[in-house]
């Protein structure tokens, strides 16, 4: 059926390391697609989402690009910071508005 | 951007109680809200649609009976867990879609429920 695979984590990084995290969806169509995280003690926000394939989502340095070849939505940053450090979620839409969400990456950075 | 509220934050009670969770939107109408339930170190596991005045549309394996949603306005969403037990300890979270944000959603701060 339809779902959601993302990187496994914890994810630690130091201060200013590249950040990847995988995320491959199975879908009939073409879904929109979308990163949301969550940060310590508060509730999940969208962070950055792709409408249709080869669109590039990007907000706060963080980037994603919608591969319908690869059926991905990997998720970047050049240069991460300790404030990033939170929970990330990939998700694709579906029908009538709802969302499923992939297992969620612990990423911690370090000064 | 909109702000989604949930009451309680937290709750604790004992097995075979019933235990409701409200979720507003606080400065726009929701015609729709979702309710998940997130697991430790797992994913948020989508539990149902909740439709403004009519039934909730439940995911596939959610038993309706259990988790029964009610959402009377365009501004609240409730979750009742009929006789909770300790399987049931979870962290329940709401989200709704801004009719005027398309594809966006935002989430309620969840409510963790423990079922002694």
């Amino acid at each position: 059926g339809d779902s959601v695979t993302q990187m496994e984590g914890p994810v630690t990084l130091s201060e200013e390391a590249f950040l990847t995290i995988n995320c491959t969806y199975t879908a009939t169509g073409y879904p929109s697609l979308f990163w949301y995280v969550q940060y310590p003690g508060e509730g999940l926000q969208l962070l950055l989402k792709a409408t249709k394939a080869d669109d590039k989502g990007s907000n706060k340095g963080f980037e994603a690009t919608y591969r319908k070849e690869t059926t991905s939505f990997h998720l970047e940053k050049g240069s991460v910071q300790v404030s990033d450090s939170a929970v990330y979620f990939c998700g694709r839409g579906s029908t009538l508005g709802r969302l499923y969400f992939g297992r969620g990456t612990q990423l911690t950075v370090w000064p | 951007g909109a702000v989604v509220s949930q009451h309680p934050s937290r709750v604790i009670c004992k097995s075979g109680t019933s235990v409701k969770i409200e979720c507003r939107s606080l400065d726009f109408q929701a015609t729709t809200m979702f309710w998940y339930r997130q697991f430790p170190k797992q994913s948020l596991m989508l539990m149902a649609t909740s439709n403004e005045g009519s039934k909730a549309t439940y995911e596939q394996g959610v038993e309706k009976d259990k988790f029964l949603i009610n959402h009377a306005s365009l501004t609240l969403s409730t979750l009742t867990v009929t006789s909770a037990h300790p399987e049931d300890s979870s962290f329940y979270i709401c989200s709704s879609e801004d009719t005027g944000s398309a594809d966006t959603q935002y989430f309620g701060p969840g409510t963790r429920l423990t079922v002694l």
